[in-house]
């Protein structure tokens, strides 16, 4: 069964620094592969996704991630941080059949000024 | 406006009493999911619909019931509710491709007594 790994359940950075959120997936096959942040009290909003095509990935708010097939990782960086981007950040995956999503146990950012 | 809604947003019960969450989206997706949200676990899928009258188990699925009679509606059902099952839950919809964005609700905060 394909799984999500996020290491770290917190982050914690200064307003300007690099932001680097860390994610492990496995797979037997190459994934789709997301990240969603999540405002306080609120649902959960796309940042960015990997759906086999550049392994760069840009996606809202400065956030950019990398697809990387040998180290099964795909880590969420944005190079300064902002006050607003404290939320909680989730990676995730598209099971092999397409219909299922599984999450990864979410990293909290806290940014601090 | 683009969204998928979901009432009631808090809900604070009793054991064994039958409830329902009901989710809408006005986007005319074809694919639509329910997940619980437990802190340190992320999010989990309790059901999932690929279309109308079509529907599958999650990781989740156990106290359970969902319908879709309507492409719009989605409704989550616990016919016995249980302390357990105390969480913030959330329904999604998208495209019927699996890399199609998923939109979110905003939540349902449930309490079971």
């Amino acid at each position: 069964a394909q799984s999500v790994t996020q290491l770290g359940s917190h982050v914690s950075v200064s307003e300007g620094a690099l932001v680097l959120l860390r994610c492990n997936y496995s797979s037997s096959v190459p994934p789709y592969l997301f990240w969603y942040v999540q405002y306080p009290n609120q649902g959960l909003q796309l940042l960015l996704k990997y759906t086999s095509a550049a392994t760069l990935v840009k996606g809202i708010n400065g956030f950019e991630a990398e697809f990387k097939k040998s180290e099964t990782s795909f880590h969420l960086t944005k190079p300064s941080a902002h006050m607003s981007d404290a939320a909680e950040y989730f990676c995730a995956v598209i099971d092999t059949g397409g219909f299922k999503t599984i999450f990864g146990a979410g990293t909290r950012l806290f940014v601090k000024a | 406006e683009a969204q998928v809604t979901q009432n009631p947003r808090y809900l604070i019960t009793v054991t064994g009493k039958k409830l329902t969450v009901t989710c809408s989206q006005n986007m005319n997706h074809e694919y639509m999911s329910w997940y619980r949200q437990d802190p340190g676990l992320g999010l989990r899928q309790i059901y999932y619909s690929m279309n109308v009258e079509v529907t599958d188990k999650g990781d989740v699925p156990e106290g359970y019931k969902v319908s879709r009679k309507e492409k719009r509606n989605f409704p989550l059902i616990l016919e016995s509710p249980s302390p357990n099952q105390t969480s913030l839950y959330f329904c999604a919809s998208r495209g019927g491709t699996e890399t199609d964005t998923q939109y979110f609700g905003p939540g349902t905060r449930l309490t079971v007594l």
